[in-house]
């Protein structure tokens, strides 16, 4: 079946634009989660979905970075004013009931900040 | 604070030898530990969890809380285990949020 997908896969923009990372999680998965991935470094969570609603806000980085879903569905992770620091891997990855082992991954988008 | 940490950015094992990536937690409770891989070209996976007690692929960990220690071993490496290794750990009612340290590279040669 499908998995988790995300695009653009590859995003290069120039500092200070602003740019929009989108997640179509698995169907029916009721929990979506982001990650960031900067190069050499561990996945460091961002902000975690259940339904519509985010409980867990605590990993994103700046007021620069927000992020919603429509229902249980598609995830859109906005950066406004990009910097070059924001250079990284975006991953997402949704569960059925916001269990870590359930977790599946998609491909990430890798976004450069020139 | 809430750490997992990798101490080696890059294992190099020989086919056949045995191979031991070791994990090491900072965490205030009883986590939930895991393994996950990342192979070439490929999206990281689940590759086994503490509370199943399980071996996948050949590969083993035990959690030993003395220690706070979640280390993965194999017998005998095989080429194709050659991936990115992340250690994760997850804590009660954190909604399935994972901390990630840093992964490990390991490369098995022929």
């Amino acid at each position: 079946g499908a998995g988790v997908s995300q695009s653009p896969s590859n995003k290069v923009t120039e500092k200070g634009k602003d740019v929009e990372l989108r997640c179509d999680p698995i169907s029916g998965h009721t929990a979506l989660y982001w990650y960031r991935q900067r190069l050499g470094q561990g996945l460091e969570f961002l902000i975690y979905f259940q339904g519509n609603s985010a409980p867990d806000k605590s990993g994103l980085p700046s007021d620069r970075f927000s992020a919603e879903r429509t229902g249980e569905s598609v995830s859109t992770l906005t950066i406004q004013r990009t910097q070059q620091e924001d250079s990284a891997v975006y991953l997402c990855a949704s569960s059925t009931a916001g269990r870590p082992d359930t977790q599946y991954f998609g491909p990430g988008t890798r976004l450069t900040v020139l | 604070a809430q750490r997992v940490t990798q101490p080696e950015k890059l294992l190099s094992v020989f086919k056949g030898a045995p191979v031991e990536l070791k994990c090491n937690y900072s965490y205030s409770g009883s986590p939930e530990l895991f393994w996950y891989v990342q192979y070439s070209r490929q999206r990281l996976q689940l590759l086994l969890r503490h509370i199943s007690r399980e071996s996948i692929k050949g590969f083993t960990a035990d959690l030993n809380k003395g220690e706070t220690s979640f280390h993965l071993k194999k017998p005998f490496a095989q080429e194709e285990d050659s991936a990115m290794y992340y250690c994760a750990l997850s804590g009660l009612g954190q909604g399935g949020k994972l901390i990630f340290g840093q992964g490990t590279e390991l490369s098995v040669k022929p």
